[in-house]
């Protein structure tokens, strides 16, 4: 079974960093595409970016260059989401999604979310 | 970047039909997908490559599309079916994947 399990709720101040996880199980991870999807507090889906476990090759929304960086560790399967000086326009649910590509483009896997509060 | 609308709310008497609607010059390129996300749970995907659906979606979903535009029907709505639903599709820009603002759908 195709499992992608994220970390839980952070609270963090501007300024601060932080990293979230999503840990995959169930197919090979290193041969899927994983994207970010951010969905600001009573709004819709919104791409940030890809990684790909396999050479760590990402590609960024233009809207997230530069303010987050993806990256992954195959060693455990895992896909993470960085940043390095949170903002409180950050505060969102972000999902983690397994992109498959085999025919067109599609996000068949999703993550729980993981919710996360930047405030003073 | 390109982008995609969808309908405003919808409502549907259980039981019945509903059809909403996406559209986007990115689906003159690329097959739309549609996803299903009730409040504070992750979207599920339900049709993926314009009208394919996934293992376990139940066959009252169904879409098609023409053009820029693509459409998801839901025949004999249940009340599980109620949620907000999403249209994405890649794009050719640098915003490599774009989703609609997303429909919600209202049971009654």
């Amino acid at each position: 079974e195709v499992q992608l399990v994220q970390s839980g709720t952070e609270v963090k101040k501007p300024g601060e960093s932080l990293e979230i996880s999503c840990e995959v199980s169930g197919y090979s991870f290193t041969n899927y595409w994983i994207a970010w999807v951010r969905q600001m507090p009573g709004k819709g889906l919104e791409w940030l970016g890809l990684v790909y476990p396999g050479d760590s090759d990402t590609r960024y929304s233009p809207s997230s260059q530069g303010r987050v960086t993806m990256s992954v560790d195959r060693s455990s399967g895992t896909a993470y989401l960085q940043w390095s000086s949170l903002k409180a326009a950050d505060t969102a649910l972000y999902f983690c999604a397994r992109v498959n590509m085999l025919t067109g483009h599609y996000f068949d896997y999703w993550g729980q979310g993981t919710v996360v509060t930047v405030s003073s | 970047s390109s982008e995609l609308t969808q309908d405003p709310p919808v409502s549907v008497a259980l039981g019945q039909t509903v059809r909403i609607s996406c559209q986007g010059a990115s689906l003159r390129s690329y097959y739309a997908n549609w996803y299903q996300q009730k409040p504070g749970q992750a979207p599920i995907l339900v049709i993926y490559d314009k009208m394919k659906r996934p293992s376990g979606i139940p066959d009252r979903f169904s879409a098609s599309g023409s053009g820029d535009t693509a459409s998801l029907t839901i025949a004999g709505a249940q009340a599980d079916d109620e949620a907000t639903y999403y249209c994405n599709s890649r794009d050719s820009s640098d915003n490599l994947y774009v989703f609609g603002p997303g429909t919600e759908v209202t049971v009654l």
